[in-house]
């Protein structure tokens, strides 16, 4: 079975310091994993994902199969990233191709 | 670009009272489509997914159903509410087996 686990609910920081959202996942294939934020009074949206090895609004995340995790960094924080980080993963192969499993969340808040 | 349209964004209904709520698809052709539950702090929820006119997978057991009526709508019914059905629903639009989802402006439904 596909699980996600995000171990942070809240997670708070001030402006211009480092921030790490940890995801870890449970999956017995080759996973896709995304990052999708909500913004206040936004839609969800794709902020990443790992096979695009991108850097996104300077977020970047590197998936890690040894330890299955696929933690979301940025090296300086700025109060616009305040928002709920969700992880998430898609199986590859059959019907699992269609389906996101998402983690329950962490809520980022950055301070000045 | 897809966008997908939810209606109504507020809802509250009796218990005992039938649910319809509606999404539609403009600007792609045979999405996979997805219903979500949102509750605070326990994620984003699959409720249903649908890979064609007709194709309805359920993934959690309960008192709602879906159905596809065309290409691109997408219907969450109850026949009577419960208490607990009570959420902020969202409605996702997929186009591929890349696990790139987007997502409606959602329904917040209360049951009284």
């Amino acid at each position: 079975a596909q699980r996600v686990t995000q171990p942070e609910k809240l997670l708070s920081v001030f402006k211009g310091a480092p921030v790490e959202l940890k995801c870890n996942y449970s999956y017995s294939g080759s996973p896709e994993l995304f990052w999708y934020v909500q913004y206040s009074r936004q839609r969800l949206q794709l902020l990443l994902r790992h096979i695009s090895r991108e850097s996104i609004k300077g977020f970047t995340a590197d998936l890690n199969k040894g330890e299955t995790s696929f933690h979301l960094k940025k090296p300086f924080a700025q109060e616009e990233d305040s928002a709920m980080y969700y992880c998430a993963l898609s199986g590859r192969g059959g019907g699992s191709n269609y389906k996101l499993t998402f983690g329950k969340g962490t809520l980022l808040t950055v301070n000045p | 670009s897809q966008t997908i349209h939810q209606w109504p964004a507020t809802l509250v209904q009796p218990v005992g009272s039938p649910l319809s709520l509606e999404c539609t698809v403009e600007g792609t052709s045979n999405p996979n489509l997805y219903w979500y539950r949102q509750a605070a702090g326990r994620g984003l929820q699959l409720l249903f997914y649908s890979v064609g006119i007709g194709q309805i997978s359920s993934e959690v057991p309960q008192n709602l159903s879906a159905s596809r009526p065309q290409d691109r709508q997408f219907i969450l019914s109850s026949k009577k509410l419960l208490l607990s059905d009570s959420g902020f629903y969202l409605c996702a639009c997929g186009t591929g087996p890349n696990g790139v989802q987007y997502f409606g402006a959602g329904t917040r439904l209360s049951v009284l």
